[in-house]
């Protein structure tokens, strides 16, 4: 399949660990935020979203943390399993209902047993 | 699956010969996406659709590039006089109405040679 990201950033997690992934973005202007994961060979798939009203915000298993002041943006993930291995990008949107978005340049993520 | 597919997954090219991609987005969504993506790096926007109407081209679609979706329904990227930097991975994404979450299909590979 396709590979993405030969020469990303690597982040290395034992199975069961959690993972930390981290992102600064561009523009103090943006205020909607997603981070997507993706495989190899596979488009990028929709992880969780927040909005620059909040600093936090749930899904399963993972988590997303946001820091305007310092414009970082972070995702972590509970219990880190061998499916979560892939590339993860986080988004920027500058105020525009789902138009522009900008990707960071990504963090591969390397779950080992 | 997401349920976005893209027509070829693959196309091989010569310099200065004209491409054309085809992308079929989930039935529903009326907003479609085109973007492009070299290894390494994040998805980077390229042009948006809303119903037929093409709202926002980004500075990266120079004038060999061209995008229609003339019925609502499916969309088709057409590069011209290609050349050996138009080598990428294209994307096409898709959502409805202000919901920001896009499905992205597998993508078409270019590589010109």
């Amino acid at each position: 399949g396709e590979s993405v990201g030969l020469h990303l950033p690597t982040l290395s997690v034992q199975e069961g660990d959690n993972s930390i992934i981290n992102c600064a973005y561009s523009n103090s202007a943006s205020d909607y935020f997603i981070w997507y994961k993706q495989e190899s060979g596979k488009g990028p798939q929709f992880i969780i979203d927040i909005r620059s009203n909040m600093d936090k915000r749930q899904g399963q298993r993972v988590t997303v943390l946001l820091n305007k002041t310092v414009k970082h943006l972070s995702l972590q993930i509970a219990a880190t399993q061998p499916g979560d291995s892939a590339v993860y990008f986080c988004a920027e949107n500058m105020g525009n209902y789902g138009q522009n978005f900008v990707f960071g340049p990504g963090t591969r993520l390397s779950v080992l047993p | 699956d997401t349920g976005v597919s893209q027509d070829p997954r693959h196309k091989i090219t010569k310099r200065g010969q004209n491409v054309t991609f085809r992308c079929d987005p989930i039935s529903e969504h009326n907003r479609l996406y085109w973007y492009r993506q070299t290894l390494g790096q994040g998805p980077e926007f390229l042009t948006y659709f809303q119903n037929e109407a093409q709202l926002e081209k980004s500075r990266l679609l120079s004038d060999r590039f061209s995008a229609e979706r003339p019925k609502g329904s499916f969309s088709t990227l057409e590069i011209q006089r290609t050349e050996q930097g138009d080598s990428a991975m294209y994307l096409c994404a898709s959502s409805f109405g202000l919901d920001n979450e896009q499905f992205f299909g597998p993508g078409t590979r270019l590589t010109v040679l």
